[in-house]
Formats: structure tokens, C-alpha cells, sequence
């Protein structure tokens, strides 16, 4: 069974704040993605990695950066936390590019205050 | 711009009737459409896919139809059950895969 684990599953930040969510896949997947989930609305990607040491911007990369220095593990990094970035966010793997199944974890819920 | 839309947004269901989710999209070059199923507290998992060569994909009580031509496709949920209240995204993917802001399903018993 694929496996993606985040880390912490709940964070209350203050707001000018530096976060950071973790995540560790034992799947041995090259692709990691964080998305953004907001009530009403679906997932939205904010940065993604194929490959150890490199990220690449998502749809919404603004006031979010990533780090990738294993395969395993893919963090996401709020330098300046705003309340604009309060949400569920979730990490996921695939072993292709999105295709043909990408394997989430059980999301971290950031309230940012 | 929303590459994949759903409709309706919520939708209730008695047990034991067949819930249809709908899905439209832009992009004639999406040929890969996954719906994920996501309960409360839970992440996305896939629950069937359909790839554009096909009009139709049954996986037990869950069917997915498939429309090219009108760019449209839609999930059947035959005989639902309580256990099946969740969140359905429908997804499309040429390379990498875009969400439609999901359908919160409540089937009640």
C-alpha cells in the first residue's frame, strides 16, 4: 500500500510566521506534489518535484516555496505567513508525471491567525 | 481559468438510488480522466478512471460516462449507500492533472 505521510496534521501559525509542513512517501515515487485545498473548492498545486533537489511552481506559487532533498521527502515552506494561507494542504505522489494514480496524504490543516 | 467544472456542487440521494455527478472540460488534449473519492478528514484516493478512447468504464456500482465530442463526462453511483457520502473530484490529465472543485455527495439511509 502506497504511503504518504504529512507532518503536522494540524498548525495554528501567527500571522509574519515562518511554517513549514512535512511530507515522507515510501513509495518510491519520483513526482511529489503540495496542493491547496479550500472549503467549496478543489485542489490546487503549488509546487511539485520529479526529482531530489529540485522543485518546480505550481499554479499557486506565490508566498509558498518547497525544498526536495530526498526522494522521500518533499516540505512545504511558508516564510511569511499570511491569513490568505489558511487552509487544508496535501501532499501526494506518483511514480509518472500525474498519471496514471497520485497517492495523497491525510492533509495538514493550517490556520493561520 | 477552470480547466475542469462539475456540477452539481452538492448532491443528496436517497439509498438506493443512482447519484449522477457531472464533469465538462476545455481542453481537447486531456485524454485521461480520473474521479477521486475524498472522505472527511481524509486525502483524495482514486476510485476509476477512464481514458478518452473509451465512452465507458464500470467498476461495480460506479460507471463513468464519457462524451468527447461535447467534452463531457459524468459518474454514475448505481444503488448508492451512506458509505458513499464524500466529495467526488473529477480530474483530467494530459501530462500533469487538473481538479474540478468537486461534488459533496450525501446519500441518506
Amino acid at each position: 500500500e502506497a504511503a504518504v505521510t504529512q507532518s503536522p496534521r494540524s498548525k495554528v501559525a501567527v500571522t509574519g510566521g515562518k511554517v513549514t509542513l512535512s511530507c515522507h512517501q515510501t513509495n518510491n515515487h519520483d513526482y511529489m506534489y503540495w496542493y491547496r485545498q479550500d472549503t467549496g473548492h478543489g485542489l490546487r498545486l503549488i509546487h511539485y518535484s520529479y526529482v531530489a533537489d529540485s522543485t518546480e511552481k505550481g499554479d499557486i506559487p506565490d508566498g509558498y516555496k518547497a525544498s526536495r532533498p530526498s526522494q522521500e521527502n518533499f516540505s512545504l515552506i511558508l516564510e511569511l505567513a499570511s491569513l490568505s494561507q489558511t487552509a487544508v494542504y496535501f501532499c501526494a505522489s506518483s511514480d509518472t508525471g500525474q498519471g496514471p494514480e497520485v497517492f495523497f496524504g491525510k492533509g495538514t490543516r493550517l490556520t493561520v491567525v | 481559468q477552470q480547466q475542469v467544472r462539475q456540477s452539481p456542487q452538492s448532491l443528496t440521494v436517497w439509498e438506493g438510488e443512482t447519484a449522477i455527478l457531472n464533469c465538462s472540460y476545455e481542453n481537447s488534449a486531456f485524454d485521461y480522466f480520473p474521479w477521486y473519492q475524498q472522505f472527511p478528514g481524509e486525502g483524495p484516493a482514486l476510485l476509476i478512471s477512464i481514458l478518452s478512447v473509451s465512452n465507458k468504464k464500470e467498476d461495480g456500482r460506479f460507471t463513468i460516462f464519457f462524451n468527447k465530442r461535447e467534452k463531457k463526462l459524468s459518474l454514475h453511483i448505481a444503488d448508492s449507500q451512506p458509505g458513499d457520502s464524500a466529495t467526488y473530484f473529477c480530474a483530467a490529465s494530459p501530462n500533469r492533472i487538473f481538479f474540478g472543485d468537486g461534488t459533496q455527495l450525501v446519500v441518506k439511509p
